[in-house]
């Protein structure tokens, strides 16, 4: 059973430039949260999707976006990149039986983005 | 809005003796608890859950964690410490009611296990 996958492992990019991350989720999971951990941090929450729709966003600004398509897998853009924006991006997969939100989240391995 | 304070950036602990980690929170609603551990380049492992029910919750490798609602705190506890329990460690909640279940984590505490 494969748990959440993540890609690129690691990803340089210089200011101003755009990057897209992608995340699999849990085979049976149908939810997936996007988490940006800076360095000594823990982990902060930037959004969620499901149904293919953001359902809650945490306190990123809009160069921050994302995409989940019909397979339940998960795309996170980031425009106009910053130094800041450097960090551990994490995914994270739920599922939601019967319109309930299961309360355990399983984390990928992340992508180290590194802006330069 | 919820918030979760871990009072301990770092614990030194020699191996085999006892540890606690240290978690309180804040919250205006009901909240499920977590505790995640984290080994370098790694995401994030669920080592336990609160829920309901006991406030004394058992979860891998050894861990268990007390629920003290009174006090808001979630510590973490091993009786008896490994080297390869070196780690960071976090604290957790999300709500239990509402739309979605993010979690908002606190800072991290990093165990050291020394021989």
């Amino acid at each position: 059973d494969a748990g959440v996958t993540q890609s690129p492992t690691h990803l340089i990019k210089t200011r101003g430039q755009q990057v897209t991350l992608r995340c699999s989720p849990k085979s049976g999971h149908d939810t997936v949260s996007w988490y940006q951990q800076a360095l000594g941090q823990g982990p902060q929450f930037i959004f969620q999707y499901y149904e293919e729709e953001e359902r809650q966003r945490g306190n990123f600004p809009d160069r921050f976006s994302g995409h989940q398509f019909p397979n339940y897998s998960s795309e996170l853009n980031v425009n106009a990149l910053l130094l800041g924006d450097s960090a551990l991006y994490l995914c994270a997969s739920s599922f939601r039986p019967r319109q309930v939100f299961s309360y355990e989240q399983y984390f990928g391995p992340g992508t180290r983005l590194t802006v330069t | 809005a919820q918030s979760v304070t871990q009072l301990d950036s770092q614990v030194p602990v020699f191996e085999e003796a006892p540890v606690e980690l240290r978690c309180n929170y804040s919250s205006s609603v009901s909240v499920y608890l977590f505790w995640y551990v984290q080994y370098p380049n790694q995401g994030l492992q669920l080592l336990l859950k609160y829920l309901s029910g006991s406030t004394l919750v058992k979860g891998i490798n050894g861990f268990e964690a007390e629920f003290n609602k009174s006090q808001t705190s979630f510590h973490l506890r091993k009786p008896s410490v490994h080297i390869s329990d070196t780690a960071e460690y976090f604290c957790a909640v999300s709500r239990v009611t509402g739309g979605g279940n993010k979690l908002t984590f606190g800072t991290g505490t990093q165990l050291k296990v020394e021989l």
